[in-house]
């Protein structure tokens, strides 16, 4: 079946550093969603990447979908506090009905 | 809207019970996910709805299992017998216009099985 893959598994950033978190998925996707769950929350949803190639940016966020549409990456620049969190792509097969959750990026954030 | 409403928030049971975990979506959404959490396994797809029929249920872990979507504005999750190995957060959400858009996700319900 479908997986989906993240890697980090966990990132400890300072305040102000850079972060990316990799997605990977073992077939080919529709599209492809990001959430962000805070600790002890519920998955929030971000953005959603449809075209092969799209780059879409939320203010410090920015998302990318590859060419093959089979990988995404998310962003963030000069992290902050708020940005703890765990976070998930999430993506769909063609014509499928199934939103496969990626096993996620937890970062945390120091001061 | 009040989103994606799940009772009980937090459900603690015995070995053995029943467990009954609820969900109303927001409404005008034809889509309904039941998901489970845990640290081994993440986000797991139990279940998926579209206009209350199941669609996909290829991931109930087993007979134990069972999701009922009478109507457009409630579901529920069934375990019984419950056991230890499914303590977890389960999720609720839903979507408009089929699976393909933004899921609304519910604050959860934590389950203990002692």
């Amino acid at each position: 079946g479908q997986q989906v893959m993240q890697i980090p598994q966990y990132q400890h950033v300072q305040e102000g550093e850079d972060f990316t978190t990799y997605c990977n998925s073992s077939t080919t996707l529709s599209n492809i969603q990001w959430y962000k769950q805070r600790p002890g929350g519920h998955p929030v949803f971000l953005i959603q990447l449809v075209k092969s190639g799209e780059v879409k940016k939320q203010k410090r966020l920015t998302f990318q979908f590859g060419e093959a549409k089979k990988n995404s990456s998310l962003h963030i620049t000069a992290t902050q506090t708020t940005d703890v969190g765990t976070y998930f792509c999430a993506g769909f097969t063609g014509g499928g009905n199934k939103l496969t959750f990626g096993t996620g990026t937890q970062l945390k954030v120091e001061l | 809207d009040a989103g994606v409403i799940q009772s009980p928030r937090h459900e603690v049971t015995e070995m053995g019970q029943e467990v009954t975990l609820r969900c109303k979506p927001i409404s005008g959404h034809n889509s309904l996910f039941w998901y489970r959490q845990t640290m081994m396994r993440g986000l797991e797809l139990l279940i998926y709805f579209n206009n209350n029929v199941p669609i996909d249920d290829s991931g109930m872990p087993e007979d134990r299992f069972s999701a009922k979507m009478p109507n457009a504005s409630f579901s529920t999750l069934k375990i019984q017998p419950s056991e230890p190995r499914d303590s977890a957060v389960y999720f609720c959400a839903s979507s408009s216009q089929g699976a393909e858009t933004e899921a609304f996700f519910g604050q959860g319900t934590r389950l203990t099985v002692v």
